[in-house]
């Protein structure tokens, strides 16, 4: 299975700073790749698809860019509701699919 | 609007089978995939595995083939989630997820989560 390992696993930030998270795949996976936010005791949240593609009713302060194995989640602004938990998952279809294992971003 | 409501929390004995179902509404059911996602207490997502509602295909994570089995009824917009000889790190909140997109997958619609409980 493709492993995807994220960076940082934890940041500390506070509202209105610019915040970036990184995914990175163990082989090239073109820009089959999502990210997800999770709040405590809620399911995730689909906020980017296909590496860069912003999901309807997202913030615009969110984006995604990357490609191959290489990704990044920024937050340009950090909201009070964005502090939560962050996933990026791999959507080969032709493969089984992973998550990274999880940032979670954190109120300084 | 696109709504998945699964079925209620589980204790089990080690060994035992567990059922989920999920089911499905606000659109054509057969129209995208269902995916299974799990997550232990205090650690992070794992991908179960994929099944198409237009014909049944499935994909299972390799670390669960064998004892997990997917399936769906057309006939009521339901999806299960079957998972055999559990054990206590079975123990976790089970999500269902429609699996939309054509080229690029996503999973934009999502469950509420079924605890199941693994226990002697």
């Amino acid at each position: 299975d493709i492993q995807m390992t994220q960076s940082p696993s934890s940041v500390s930030a506070s509202v209105g700073d610019r915040v970036t998270i990184t995914c990175r795949a163990s082989q090239g996976i073109s820009s089959w790749l999502a990210w997800y936010q999770q709040k405590p005791g809620k399911a995730p949240k689909l906020l980017i698809y296909a590496a860069s593609s912003l999901q309807s009713g997202v913030p615009s302060r969110f984006s995604g860019s990357g490609s191959g194995t290489d990704f990044t989640l920024t937050i340009s602004s950090l909201q009070p509701e964005d502090f939560a938990t962050y996933y990026c998952q791999q959507a080969n279809s032709f493969l089984p699919w992973t998550f990274g294992q999880g940032t979670k971003l954190e109120i300084k | 609007q696109v709504q998945l409501v699964q079925s209620g929390a589980e204790v089990k004995k080690p060994g035992a089978s567990v059922k989920v179902s999920c089911k499905a509404s606000g659109y054509t059911f057969t129209s995208y995939g269902i995916s299974w996602v799990r997550q232990a207490p205090g650690q992070g997502l794992e991908w179960m595995g994929w099944i198409s509602a237009y014909n049944g295909n499935t994909n299972y994570a390799q670390k669960l083939q064998g004892r997990v089995t997917m399936t769906t009824d057309t006939s009521t917009s339901t999806a299960y989630m079957e998972l055999r000889s559990l054990r206590s790190d079975d123990t976790a909140v089970y999500y269902c997820a429609v699996v939309r997109g054509v080229i690029y997958y996503y999973m934009d619609v999502w469950g509420k989560g079924t605890t199941v409980t693994v226990s002697s």
